[in-house]
């Protein structure tokens, strides 16, 4: 059972927004603006999407977005593309002695 | 260009070793934490462990404490992950992947490799 919790699934048409949520507890997503999100194709590496909750690295899409309201963290998609269909997991910087927590992933089809 | 290679992977029978290698390349290497994150097959990601740039601060997560050892040779842009007494469970593609932060700490993950195999069975 992962630290963060995340929906097993979700999906949207191309054009459309979505959101992936990640809800953790005092300790991690809610104590901290330390979230960041992966993104990952099939038999690749995970990339950076997200950090700090809501910055983007260089080079990825403003399309993508990421907040946070209490323990719960969100990463948005807008304007789908086919090229989004991947797994995303949530992480976060946790007080506890496992220092980093992922959420169990969730992925995203686009219809 | 950030490049990481891991490197090591392979079968290996429960109670046995391995030692993973990560080769840097394309930024100062030790300027930056690494870290070791595994995932097992069909699952999610699990952050395994990290050292600081001069290998002051190391932390490691409680599945593996006692059984694996991280360490970095700056000299050789290099990381390493020894694994000891390995378990069915320790099963899983692992990635060596940078923390931009500069913070003794692990934070976040900037670049990952594109990661290596470890499975353990008999």
């Amino acid at each position: 059972q992962s630290a963060l919790t995340q929906p097993a699934s979700v999906s949207g048409s191309p054009g459309q927004s979505i959101t992936i949520s990640c809800t953790g507890t005092s300790s991690d997503v809610g104590g901290y603006n330390y979230v960041s999100w992966y993104q990952q194709h099939p038999g690749k590496a995970p990339k950076l999407m997200i950090y700090d909750v809501s910055n983007r690295p260089s080079g990825v899409s403003n399309r993508f977005s990421g907040s946070k309201s209490g323990n719960t963290a969100s990463l948005t998609i807008s304007g789908l593309q086919a090229e989004d269909e991947a797994d995303y997991y949530c992480s976060s910087y946790t007080s506890s002695s496992t220092y980093v927590v992922f959420g169990g992933g969730t992925k995203l089809t686009v219809l | 260009e950030v490049q990481l290679v891991e490197s090591g992977g392979g079968l290996v029978k429960p109670g046995g070793s391995l030692r993973l290698s990560c080769a840097a390349s394309g930024f100062t290497f030790s300027s930056y934490s690494m870290n070791w994150v595994r995932q097992a097959p069909g699952k999610g990601l699990e952050w395994v462990s990290s050292i600081s740039s001069s290998s002051s601060y190391i932390y490691y997560a409680d599945s593996v404490k006692g059984r694996f050892t991280i360490s970095r040779d700056n000299a050789k842009n290099s990381l390493y992950l020894q694994m000891n007494s390995l378990r069915a469970e320790d099963t899983a593609v692992y990635y060596c992947a940078r923390d931009p932060t500069g913070t003794m700490r692990p934070y976040y993950f900037d670049y990952w490799g594109q990661g290596t195999l470890v499975t353990v069975s008999s």
